[in-house]
Formats: C-alpha cells, sequence, structure tokens
C-alpha cells in the first residue's frame, strides 16, 4: 500500500484568487491522480498527473483552470485558479494503477467566498 | 461506459444490526471491484477488492462476493458498530481503465 499526504488540509480562499494543493506519495508510483468531491456527492476524476510529461485531463475538465504538475514519482500538484463559489469541494489525490488498487489522500477541503 | 449503481441512502441501522448495501455495475470485459469508505472529515480508505468472479474480499468485518452472474458486489457486515458510521463507495476499474465510482451511501449507526 502506499501512504499518502495532503497539504493543506483545507483552506479558505476568496474569488478570483489560486490555490496550489500538494501530494506526496511515501513510495514510487506509476500514476497518480487528482479526483474532485462536490460537497454530498461522489468523486469526479480531474486528471491523470504523469510525471515529466503534460496531465491528461477528462471531459470537462481543462488545465488553464486545473494546472497540475509532476515533477517525480512522488509528488504533484494541482493548481484551482481563478476560483469561484463553485470551485469549493474537496480535492483528493490519488495513487496506484489503474488495475491495480488505488489509494488517496485525506483530501484537501476548499471553501471559496 | 462503465457505470456503478449503489443502493440510495442515508441508511440508519441501530448497533448490531445486520448490514447489506446494495451494488450493481455495468462494463465490458472483466473488472476490479472495490469498496471504499469515507469517515466523517477524511479521505478515502479502501475498504476490500475483488478482481475476479465469485472471489470474495473481506476486511474489519465486512465481506462483498464478486457476482459477474447478476453483476453485483454487495457490501454486508453481521454486525455494525456506531464506528462504522460513514459513508460507502462502491467503484470499478473495467475496460476504460479508470476508477468509477457509484453515487455513495451514508450509514449512521445508532448505539
Amino acid at each position: 500500500s502506499a501512504v499518502i499526504s495532503q497539504k493543506p488540509s483545507r483552506d479558505i480562499c476568496q474569488r478570483g484568487t489560486s490555490l496550489t494543493i500538494q501530494c506526496q506519495v511515501d513510495s514510487q508510483v506509476t500514476m497518480m491522480f487528482w479526483y474532485r468531491q462536490q460537497p454530498g456527492q461522489s468523486l469526479t476524476l480531474i486528471a491523470t498527473a504523469n510525471q515529466g510529461s503534460e496531465a491528461t485531463y477528462e471531459s470537462g475538465f481543462v488545465i488553464d483552470k486545473f494546472p497540475i504538475s509532476r515533477p517525480n514519482l512522488t509528488f504533484s500538484t494541482l493548481t484551482v485558479s481563478n476560483m469561484s463559489p463553485e470551485d469549493s469541494s474537496i480535492y483528493l489525490c490519488s495513487a496506484g494503477t489503474y488495475q491495480e488498487t488505488q489509494y488517496f489522500g485525506p483530501g484537501t477541503r476548499l471553501l471559496v467566498l | 461506459g462503465d457505470s456503478v449503481t449503489q443502493m440510495e441512502g442515508p441508511v440508519t441501522l441501530s448497533e448490531e444490526a445486520f448490514l447489506t448495501i446494495n451494488c450493481t455495475y455495468t462494463a465490458t470485459g472483466y473488472p476490479s471491484l472495490f469498496w471504499y469508505v469515507q469517515y466523517p472529515g477524511e479521505g478515502l480508505q479502501l475498504l476490500l477488492k475483488a478482481t475476479k468472479a465469485d472471489d470474495k474480499g473481506s476486511n474489519k468485518g465486512f465481506e462483498a462476493t464478486y457476482r459477474k452472474e447478476t453483476t453485483s458486489f454487495h457490501l454486508e457486515k453481521g454486525s455494525v458498530q456506531v464506528s462504522d458510521s460513514a459513508v460507502y463507495f462502491c467503484a470499478l476499474v473495467g475496460s476504460a481503465r479508470q476508477l468509477t465510482f457509484g453515487s455513495g451511501t451514508q450509514l449512521t449507526v445508532l448505539p
């Protein structure tokens, strides 16, 4: 299994600003993913963070709004840009592979005012 | 495409009651199936998994059996505790090679 940490655990931000969320895995992993969980909802995949290349975004998510970095096999960041109240969600990082188990971080709880 | 349908919640039980949360799926091929649990204010934790037909996943008294003939992966526990109160998500990885989640089922266990 993998142990995943995220920073910050929560934040309150003003409309129009940006927030960068960090995800650290305790071992080298093949795949890292970013999800959004809107209040009372299930999880939606934002993108797959690829090491050394651009992230792969799912339909409805774009790089300008959610830029992602993955400089090595254990670390990734997600930035939520030009935030609006609709971006208020829990953002979760996971690690693993498509066919094997994905392990999740504790999440970052974001409130945009 | 792949999809997961979960029993509608919320579910409220008394301590020591029997729990069943229904989960059915639609996927081509042979998906891997998972149950994740989200305790209040926390991220998701893997509860159990099964990767092929007739496999039974089990953990912490919870069980689920991969039933290909009924495309189901129902979660069961014989005697729930207050500490089991959480949201439970059924999920699969199929031919789309993506983790697809059900809508989640909120479980509340009363003392």
